[in-house]
């Protein structure tokens, strides 16, 4: 089967570092990818990660490691609007670019 | 640049009406496009993608279909609404030759009654 896991809720504090963890098990791998939804909004892409390892992009940055079936979402210096859900999504290998889904992590940032 | 547009952006429907939701993509040709439920506590399902014109793969089997009359429009649609429709409905797209990130549009919210 497929399934990818995430936290369902985070908290965190202003101006703090938080890192939002994602397992999957999938049926072939092609690669992970990070999207931010905003309440009532829809996803914008975050990052993206087919080999392991880290890749920065600003304040965010993104791991992998396809052993492990893991990855994660590093946010830095964290700011009121990073309030949102990080959705993290695989892609299967020989598909039509089709992403599967996570039910995403609702992040909450504190003053 | 590319853009992607939905329509309408909410909608209230009662169930056993018909349904018809339309998405476009401007700013690039021959893209793939998908159509996505997102309900309450659920992730994102994918409910159709499409990589030409005519050409539909439906990814969950349900009362819905989807169809694809131009390059860049793509249609859902229902004959008879279900309570269990309601929710987020998302299309996206991304390119042909390296289906990478896809873009997602503004969104659809059904509630069916």
């Amino acid at each position: 089967g497929q399934n990818i896991d995430q936290p369902t809720e985070m908290t965190a504090t202003e101006g703090a570092i938080v890192q939002i963890n994602c397992t999957y098990q999938t049926s072939g791998f092609n690669g992970l990818f990070w999207y931010q939804q905003h309440a009532g909004e829809a996803p914008t892409f975050l990052s993206y990660n087919v080999l392991d390892g880290l890749e920065e992009k600003g304040r965010f940055s993104s791991f992998l490691s396809r052993s492990k079936g893991y990855s994660y979402l590093l946010l830095k210096e964290l700011q009121m609007k990073d309030s949102a859900s990080y959705l993290c999504a695989v892609r299967g290998r020989g598909s039509q670019g089709n992403l599967i889904f996570g039910k995403g992590t609702k992040l909450s940032v504190k003053p | 640049s590319q853009t992607i547009h939905q329509w309408p952006a909410t909608l209230v429907q009662p169930v056993g009406s018909p349904l018809s939701l339309e998405c476009t993509v401007e700013g690039t040709s021959n893209p793939n496009l998908y159509w996505y439920r997102q309900a309450a506590g659920r992730g994102l399902q994918l409910l159709f993608y499409s990589v030409g014109i005519g050409q539909i793969s439906s990814e969950v089997p349900q009362n819905l279909s989807a169809s694809r009359p131009q390059d860049r429009q793509f249609i859902l649609s229902s004959k008879k609404l279900l309570l269990s429709d309601s929710g987020f409905y998302l299309c996206a797209w991304s390119t042909y030759r390296q289906p990478i990130e896809q873009y997602f549009g503004p969104g659809t919210r059904l509630t069916v009654t």
